[in-house]
């Protein structure tokens, strides 16, 4: 069981690089999210996707651009890094409304992506 | 604009204590309060209150909620070392999203 998988696992980039996150799951879940850990902060939201083709934006979207083409695939991109973008990342998903109301409450995580950026 | 704060934010005990880590919010259209537990890497599930009053528990662990003064509790009982991680709480509110607390950083020592 896969469940949630995110590439890469570590990065390292030069400010004003630019570079995607993906984020894949396998449970058929509706709902993808993104989320970035800074020491201190707990876990920000920075876009989300309720659907295949659909995305939203979080608390901290600035910088950051999502695509939803493909309902198992989550893609995270940096246009242009900046050294506040360092960060550890995590994807997450849940069933959505196809899983009632408690079910699609509960995310489950990816292992992260610790990003630099120098 | 809505919060979630944990308390404390770091705490040491020995081997066999019992903790006890604090949650407390303000969120609009509040649905469900969740525990996760974060070792390594990604944060693990551990527990989804939606009523006052009512207890879950998984082994050593329990929580509660307090709908009226919009607070939880998770209680760990007769701690291990590998308890140790780092305890988070988020509250799923209307708009399809999870607000977390900061974390609370539970160290267990031999």
């Amino acid at each position: 069981n896969a469940g949630v998988t995110q590439t890469p696992k570590f990065r390292v980039l030069k400010t004003g690089q630019s570079m995607t996150l993906l984020c894949a799951q396998d449970m058929n879940h509706e709902y993808m999210y993104w989320y970035r850990q800074d020491p201190g902060m707990g876990l920000r939201l920075i876009h989300y996707s309720v659907g295949e083709g659909t995305t939203a934006k979080g608390e901290v979207p600035d910088g950051y651009n999502v695509s939803r083409l493909k309902k198992q695939n989550f893609l995270l991109g940096l246009e242009s890094a900046a050294p506040s973008q360092t960060s550890v990342y995590f994807c997450a998903s849940s069933l959505g409304l196809a899983g009632g109301e408690k079910a699609k409450n509960i995310q489950y995580f990816g292992a992260g992506t610790r990003l630099s950026v120098l | 604009e809505d919060k979630v704060v944990q308390s404390p934010l770091s705490l040491v005990v020995h081997e066999g204590d019992t903790v006890t880590l604090n949650c407390s919010y303000e969120v609009t259209n509040f649905r469900s309060l969740l525990w996760y537990k974060q070792e390594k890497k990604a944060p693990t599930f551990l527990f989804m209150l939606t009523s006052s009053g009512i207890e879950k528990k998984s082994g050593r662990l329990s929580s509660i909620l307090d709908k009226k003064e919009l607070f939880s509790i998770l209680n760990i009982t007769a701690t291990q070392t590998g308890d140790s991680a780092v305890y988070l709480c988020a509250v799923f509110q209307g708009a399809q999203k999870l607000v977390f607390g900061q974390g609370t950083r539970l160290t267990i020592n031999p």
